[in-house]
């Protein structure tokens, strides 16, 4: 069974950089999107940016000039930093696996519990 | 972006009640998107994809229709397991963009 967990500093400071790591059990990274998703308490959810088990990437535009996301496939992690971070990026941080077929079979199929990240000094 | 408006943002209904959600695209998305259970403090649970492709496990009275722009949800009898919030969820371009969410709740 597949199973994903974040992990990272649950409270980070204005202008600082948001550090997250999803380690991956139970499953190859190969040929899967890896892939962070957020939601601000009380809001909907964010798509964030995923790699590809290659190490090709793709950001949300939104945040695109913040964002980092990298892969490490001997230790089946992927890691998020988010720099220069405020108040407005206080979310839960999910890690998601994305299967992506064509032509018709894209969509997350696994998620990680979630962990809350609060910024604030 | 493709922008995903959902409707209603929130219902209440009854168990045994059938329930349709919609979801509508911005722009055509062909059949590309999926449906997420989510309950409190969980993390999404993926329905439905490719519009209307039932995941492995999860319940039969759960469907998925439409392409193009029009997307629907339907519960065919809700059941007590089945209050939470359900987000649609467009892959046919990045970004990848979510609707603002239904939540089910009790009547």
């Amino acid at each position: 069974q597949v199973q994903l967990q974040e992990s990272g500093p649950g409270l980070v400071k204005p202008s600082e950089t948001l550090s997250l790591t999803c380690t991956v059990s139970g499953g190859s990274i190969s040929t899967y999107y890896w892939s962070w998703i957020r939601q601000p308490p009380g809001k909907g959810l964010e798509w964030i940016g995923y790699i590809y088990y290659s190490g090709s990437t793709n950001y949300n535009p939104s945040l695109k000039s913040r964002v980092t996301i990298s892969l490490d496939t001997s230790k089946t992690q992927f890691s998020l930093k988010l720099s220069s971070v405020t108040a407005a990026d206080t979310a839960v941080y999910y890690c998601a696996r994305r299967v992506a077929t064509a032509p018709k079979d894209y969509y997350f199929d696994y998620w990680g519990l979630g962990t809350l990240v609060t910024v604030s000094s | 972006a493709i922008q995903m408006t959902q409707s209603p943002s929130s219902l209440s209904a009854s168990v045994g009640d059938r329930v349709t959600i919609t979801c509508r695209a911005s722009q055509a998305i062909r059949y590309d998107l999926g449906w997420y259970q989510q309950k409190p403090g969980k993390a999404p649970k993926l329905l439905i994809y490719a519009a209307s492709s039932l995941q492995s496990g999860v319940p039969s009275r759960f469907s998925g229709s439409g392409s193009g722009t029009d997307f629907t949800l339907t519960i065919s009898s809700l059941q007590p397991e089945d209050f939470a919030t359900y987000y649609c969820l467009q892959d046919y371009d990045y970004p990848l963009t979510f609707g603002g969410g239904t939540k089910v709740e009790i009547k």
